[in-house]
């Protein structure tokens, strides 16, 4: 799986968006781009996934790079409860698996 | 809503002795984790399970084992706990083979003292 890259921390005030940067350079063809996030003393929660369209959900939008090698999660409209650690993790179809890195620790301020 | 509930919240355990964690899915997946959590180290898988009575090592398996005697159900086992088992663990489930979609439970607080 490819090695990812995000800022360790971010601010952002409520009701703003919030823009979630993840650098996945060595992403290959075949590898999806997923998002997850922890808020404290909870299990991660999925939030969206891509391959090279951007995406849109409920949660979140997700830009992909026309070359891949990025992507940006986005927030609309950043509350209070959003205030967690935002994982990007790139998995090929062939792993079973997702490999959590050291994410962004986004704190949402009133 | 898919679910996957973790049998315990908190849990203390004394050195040595034998420990059972426990992860029930409702959601008919196939593929069912266990993973720890440390500060500084992040989520690190222990074993996977993509479907009954199969399993695989992750990164982490040493000191475990695990167990899925049916679909919904997946235990992971510590034959004699150690205090660098102290954690937080984390079971998860998901659906079929090319999507990356899991649930996670809220998790067991594992102490050994």
């Amino acid at each position: 799986d490819a090695k990812t890259t995000q800022p360790p921390s971010m601010d952002c005030a409520e009701g703003r968006a919030a823009n979630l940067p993840c650098n996945h350079s060595t992403i290959s063809g075949n590898e999806y781009v997923y998002w997850y996030r922890q808020i404290h003393s909870q299990g991660p929660q999925y939030i969206i996934h891509g391959l090279k369209n951007n995406e849109t959900n409920e949660m979140a939008s997700l830009i992909i790079t026309e070359d891949r090698k990025s992507s940006t999660l986005i927030l609309p409209h950043a509350t209070l409860r959003d205030t967690a650690v935002y994982y990007c993790i790139p998995s090929g179809a062939g792993s079973y698996q997702l490999t959590f890195g050291k994410g962004t620790k986004l704190s949402v301020i009133p | 809503d898919v679910k996957v509930t973790q049998s315990s919240r908190y849990l203390v355990k004394r050195t040595g002795e034998k420990v059972f964690l426990e992860c029930v899915q409702d959601m008919d997946h196939e593929n069912m984790f266990w993973y720890r959590q440390d500060p500084g180290l992040g989520l690190r898988l222990i074993y996977f399970s993509y479907d009954v009575k199969m399993k695989e090592k992750g990164d982490i398996p040493e000191g475990y084992s695990v167990s899925r005697e049916k679909k919904e159900r997946f235990s992971l086992i510590l034959e004699s706990a150690s205090t660098n088992q102290t954690s937080m663990y984390l079971c998860a489930s998901s659906p079929g083979q090319a999507t990356r979609e899991a649930f996670f439970g809220q998790g067991t607080r594992l102490t050994v003292v």
